[in-house]
């Protein structure tokens, strides 16, 4: 266990809606980033939060949005739903704005479904 | 721009025997991390074994070691006395040092036969 956890599990949105993920980071860990992991593929890199501003970004258009709350924890929204968003969301945390070993600790992710 | 190549969808391997899962990368910085990630039907992405491309020695962890060959760009991944829990995705990434930007690859879906 991480002790990165995700919620909710596994939800389906219908298209142009709007959807928001969850994810608590491992205690002590101020640095969080998304992936977007569709199916039969890799992750790819959303973007990146550190002390609650967004620090890194990657080739996601601006419907993806994200906040870190004061405790580190974390949203994931996405707006005007496609269903080419349908995919695994995974969090995952870190310490440290520059890591050491780059590590990053994954949750179990987020299923979204879209219709 | 990094890219991660991972060239065998799927592996088998006899329980008890060793395999060897392919990755190439490519990258134009100097100081880089490379990565084994193992994720089951969980879904959870388990780190396996990290490699920090200043080191010329392979990392090693238990069953599982890598070769590294910087110069040809090549990380694969050896599982000694596999396991049935073995069986998962595994994921080659890459990241520039000092970010948590990774870069992954397709995968190679393990089996492990009984």
């Amino acid at each position: 266990e991480t002790g990165v956890t995700q919620s909710p599990t596994h939800l389906i949105k219908t298209r142009g809606q709007q959807v928001t993920l969850r994810c608590s980071s491992q205690s002590g860990h101020n640095t969080v980033s998304w992936y977007q992991q569709a199916l039969g593929q890799g992750p790819q890199f959303i973007f990146q939060y550190y002390r609650e501003e967004e620090n890194g970004r990657g080739n996601f258009p601006p419907r993806f949005s994200g906040l870190q709350f004061p405790n580190y924890s974390s949203e994931l929204n996405v707006n005007a739903l496609e269903l080419d968003d349908s995919a695994l969301y995974l969090c995952a945390s870190s310490l440290g704005a520059l890591p050491p070993g780059n590590t990053i600790y994954f949750g179990e992710g987020s299923w979204l479904t879209v219709v | 721009a990094q890219t991660v190549t991972q060239s065998q969808p799927e592996m088998s391997v006899q329980e008890a025997e060793t395999v060897t899962l392919s990755c190439t990368y490519d990258t134009s910085e100097s100081d880089y991390y490379l990565f084994w990630y193992k994720q089951p039907p969980s879904r959870q992405m388990i780190l396996v074994i990290r490699q920090e491309a200043y080191k010329q020695q392979n990392a090693t962890e238990n069953r599982f070691s890598v070769n590294f060959q910087k110069a040809a760009k090549s990380f694969s991944l050896k599982i000694s006395d596999s396991q049935l829990g073995d069986a998962a995705m595994y994921f080659c990434a890459s990241s520039r040092a000092g970010t948590y930007k990774y870069i992954f690859g397709t995968g190679t879906r393990l089996k492990v036969l009984a």
